[in-house]
Formats: C-alpha cells, structure tokens, sequence
C-alpha cells in the first residue's frame, strides 16, 4: 500500500531563518506531488506541483522554493523566512488525474 | 474563475440524525470531485471520490452525489455521530497540465452526544 510521510508535525523559526519541510512518498513510482497551504480561517492554496525528478512548477510568488531530488521526494524550502509564512503545510500526492489526492499529515510552521 | 462554495458553513446536529452537506461549483467541466474531512490540526482524509462520469459514490454511511448540470454535490452522512464532527471539504479536479484541486469553503460539523 502506498503512504506519505510529512515531517516535522510542528516548527517554531524565528523571522530570517531557513526552512525545510520534507515530504516522502512510498510503495508507488512516479507519484504527482504538491504542496499546499492552509492559512489560519481560509481555504486550501496550492504553492508547488511536480510530475517528475527536477521538475518544480510554481503556482503563486513568493518567498519559498521547492524541490524534488528523488523520484518520492518532495522539499519546501525557504532561504529567510517571513513572518507571513506562518501557516499549516500539507504535501499530497496521486498517480494522475483519474485517481484521488492521498494528503500527508501536515506541518504547522509558526514564525517569531 | 473556478469557484467552489459549501453550504452551510457550520452545522451542529444531534447525534443519530441524517445530514447533508452542500458543494457548489461554478464551472462544471470537471474531471472528478472528491470529498475529504479535516479533524482540527489535522491532514485531509478522504472520504469519496466521483469522476466526472459518475452519478453517485458510497462508503458506509457516506454518499456523495454529483449533478454536473446544476453544478452541485452533496455529502449525505447517515445517522451521524460524535465522531463525524469535523471540517469537511469538497475538492474539485479539472484536470490540464495542473491536475490541481481548487477547494471548496468548508463546512464545520458538530455531532453533539
């Protein structure tokens, strides 16, 4: 069966540091993966999407990057955080448009 | 614009008691739509997923409907219980080089004991 781990659960990073949020997927190849974020009261915002190894499509400017160096693999990133990255992060992926979105757990990211 | 409304947007039931929740969507050449519940500080689970083609989906005491002509989905959860209460999510998939979802509102059900 096929699982995605999200680490780590929860991060409290003071204003200016670097982030790195990891998602993994397993027991399946060449998954879609994504990356979303919840703010606090609001719907979902889809940040980065990926279809393949080196393959990164941004959704919306701003101040985080992401990256995916293995084929189950997916990294966001951000150099210097801002105080108004402060959100809820959620990876997911699926095999393609015919099948549904599997979400990790997500990460609560909170900037001081 | 793709736009994807749940009504209500809060709902408080007594325990046993059947319920429906609302999902409109403003474009319907969709692909598929699926339904997931949030728990507080918590990922989306999903709960069903319709494709485009389909009428209906079940689960157990779930079942979600879609009606491409009217734009519309409902989640119909039979004999409710405390431990249905929380926030549940219509996503909508139009496929392209994205295949994004673009979420609905959300509605926050309490199923009181």
């Amino acid at each position: 069966s096929q699982t995605i781990h999200q680490w780590p659960a929860t991060l409290v990073q003071p204003v200016g540091s670097p982030l790195s949020l990891e998602c993994t997927v397993e027991g399946t190849s060449n998954p879609n993966l994504y990356w979303y974020r919840q703010a606090a009261g609001r719907g979902l915002q889809l940040l980065f999407y990926s279809v393949g190894i080196g393959q990164i499509s941004s959704e919306v400017p701003q101040n985080l990057s992401a990256s995916r160096p293995q084929d189950r693999q997916f990294i966001l990133s951000s150099k210097k955080l801002l105080l108004s990255d402060s959100s809820f992060y959620l990876c997911a992926w699926t095999r393609g448009r015919d099948y549904g979105y599997t979400f990790g757990s997500g990460t609560r990211l909170t900037v001081v | 614009k793709q736009e994807v409304t749940q009504i209500p947007a809060a709902l408080s039931v007594p325990e046993g008691e059947n319920l429906v929740l609302n999902c409109s969507f403003t474009d319907s050449a969709i692909y598929n739509l699926q339904w997931f519940r949030q728990d507080p500080g918590k990922g989306l689970t999903s709960l069903l997923l319709i494709q485009s083609s389909q009428r209906e989906q079940t689960s157990g005491r779930l079942n979600a409907s879609l009606d491409k002509s009217s734009g519309r989905s409902t989640l119909y959860i039979a004999a409710s219980q405390p431990g249905d209460s929380a926030t549940y999510l219509c996503a909508m998939n139009y496929g392209g080089a994205t295949n994004k979802l673009i979420f609905g509102t959300g509605t926050l059900l309490a199923v009181q004991p």
